[in-house]
């Protein structure tokens, strides 16, 4: 079974633009929950969706957006970039039965400048 | 709210030397408890998990026990390798209120075993 995959690998965007990256999960795994993960903060959750609908959400500004489509494919997009938005970004997807153990992508490594 | 606390590292052990890295997390509720892996320009991997007090993880020669009455769930390998390298996150999952869960991370512990 294919694992998580996230595109692309490597970004980079000047401060002001906007960005999107996306998460394919493991097949038949509903939920998508996606991590920003800093040297300075760790690891923080951002957002989680299941069956297209945003379920629970972190304490991020509304700059910071997602959504998730029939397929469970999900997609995070960032407006307004800024210096502090460079990160790792993963996506993670569980069967979400519950409490379930979540399987996380390579992540996404955004720069900004 | 939910957090957890795991020793600071760097941590540098010689191969086949004892390996613990202790971990302690406050909880609401009763949290599923478990260990991710991160190497080097990866994402993470979960490593172990229990879901309940008592409960005992355990994969590639790594353990964990879930202890409500100290809420630790503190790692250990009894020899570990060059390969276990690496960078590891304790974390709990709690189920929110609508539903779902997140995972709450410690700020994880970085490994390193030489020769």
């Amino acid at each position: 079974k294919a694992g998580v995959t996230q595109t692309p690998r490597y970004l980079i965007k000047t401060r002001g633009q906007q960005v999107t990256l996306s998460c394919s999960p493991i097949s038949g795994h509903r939920s998508v929950s996606w991590y920003q993960q800093t040297p300075g903060q760790g690891l923080q959750f951002l957002f989680e969706y299941f069956s297209e609908t945003q379920r629970n959400k972190g304490n991020f500004p509304g700059r910071f957006s997602g959504r998730q489509f029939s397929n469970s494919r999900s997609e995070m997009n960032v407006s307004t970039l800024e210096l502090g938005d460079s990160a790792l970004y993963l996506c993670a997807s569980s069967a979400s039965t519950g409490i379930d153990e979540q399987y996380f992508g390579p992540g996404t490594r955004l720069t900004v400048t | 709210g939910d957090s957890v606390t795991q020793m600071e590292g760097p941590v540098t052990l010689s191969e086949e030397a004892f390996l613990t890295i202790n971990c302690t997390y406050t909880a609401t509720g009763y949290p599923s408890l478990f260990w991710y892996v991160q190497y080097p320009g990866e994402g993470l991997q979960l490593l172990l998990k229990a879901t309940k007090a008592d409960d005992k993880g355990s994969n590639k020669g790594f353990e964990a026990t879930y202890r409500k009455e100290t809420t630790s769930f503190h790692l250990e390998k009894g020899s570990v390798q060059v390969s276990d390298s690496a960078v590891y996150f304790c974390a709990l999952s709690d189920i929110l209120t609508g539903g779902g869960n997140k995972l709450t991370f410690g700020t994880g512990t970085q490994l390193k075993v030489e020769l």
